[in-house]
């Protein structure tokens, strides 16, 4: 089955610093990962997404990740933080189970970036 | 990025009464939508993977008869909370996607609070 798994509840970082969030993930064949921000009351916004190729995937606001296969990560970075990066952040796997493609969300970790 | 809109934003309805939300592809067709409930401060889950023209499938858990998922065309598919109750309220949220390996769109959710 496939799951995905984010450590941290909650990550705190100083506006300027470099930030990351974590993932891990566990699927049968090649993963689809991607990553997700949520505001209060609101849907999810796509930042990015792993296929294949590069392992350095760029997306939206500043964001990347880096796809790491022997760890089975998904970590999300960000070169210097701002205070609106402030949110809640979900990984997702995308995988086959039973012939069905799923779509698996972490269990969130919240950025808190502080002035 | 396409964009997908979930309708109504939030709804109060009585307890026994039926409620339908509706989420729609308004740039894209969609090939399969999934429905997912969050719970406050928490991940979102799954409840039913739905492909146009076929029987949505549903999570272990979810009661099938109590959530009535339609998915009659590309771009539109509904949830029904029929017979609701007050722990069924919840924030419910849509998304859509093409393939299976593309990313997945989301509605701006729906609160539903039954009193």
């Amino acid at each position: 089955a496939q799951s995905v798994a984010q450590p941290e509840d909650q990550v705190n970082v100083a506006e300027g610093n470099p930030l990351t969030v974590k993932c891990t993930y566990s699927v049968s064949g090649n993963p689809y990962l991607f990553w997700y921000v949520q505001y209060p009351n609101r849907g999810l916004q796509f930042l990015l997404k792993y296929i294949t190729g590069d392992n350095l995937v760029k997306g939206s606001y500043g964001f990347e990740a880096e796809f790491n296969k022997s760890q089975t990560s998904f970590h999300l970075k960000k070169p210097s933080a701002l205070v609106s990066d402030s949110a809640l952040y979900f990984c997702a796997v995308s995988g086959t189970t039973s012939g069905t493609y799923k779509y698996i969300f972490g269990t969130g970790t919240r950025l808190k970036v502080l002035a | 990025g396409a964009v997908v809109s979930q309708h109504p934003s939030r709804v109060i309805c009585k307890s026994g009464t039926s409620v339908k939300i509706e989420c729609r592809s308004l740039d894209f067709q969609a090939t399969t939508m999934f429905w997912y409930r969050q719970f406050p401060k928490q991940s979102l889950m799954l409840m039913a993977t739905s492909n146009e023209g076929s029987k949505a499938t549903y999570e272990q858990g979810v009661e099938k008869d109590k959530f009535l998922i339609n998915h009659a065309s590309l771009t539109l598919s509904t949830l029904t909370v029929t017979s609701a109750h007050p722990e069924d309220s919840s924030f419910y949220i849509c998304s859509a996607r093409v393939r299976d390996n593309t990313e997945a769109f989301f509605g701006q959710g729906t609160r539903l609070t039954v009193v």
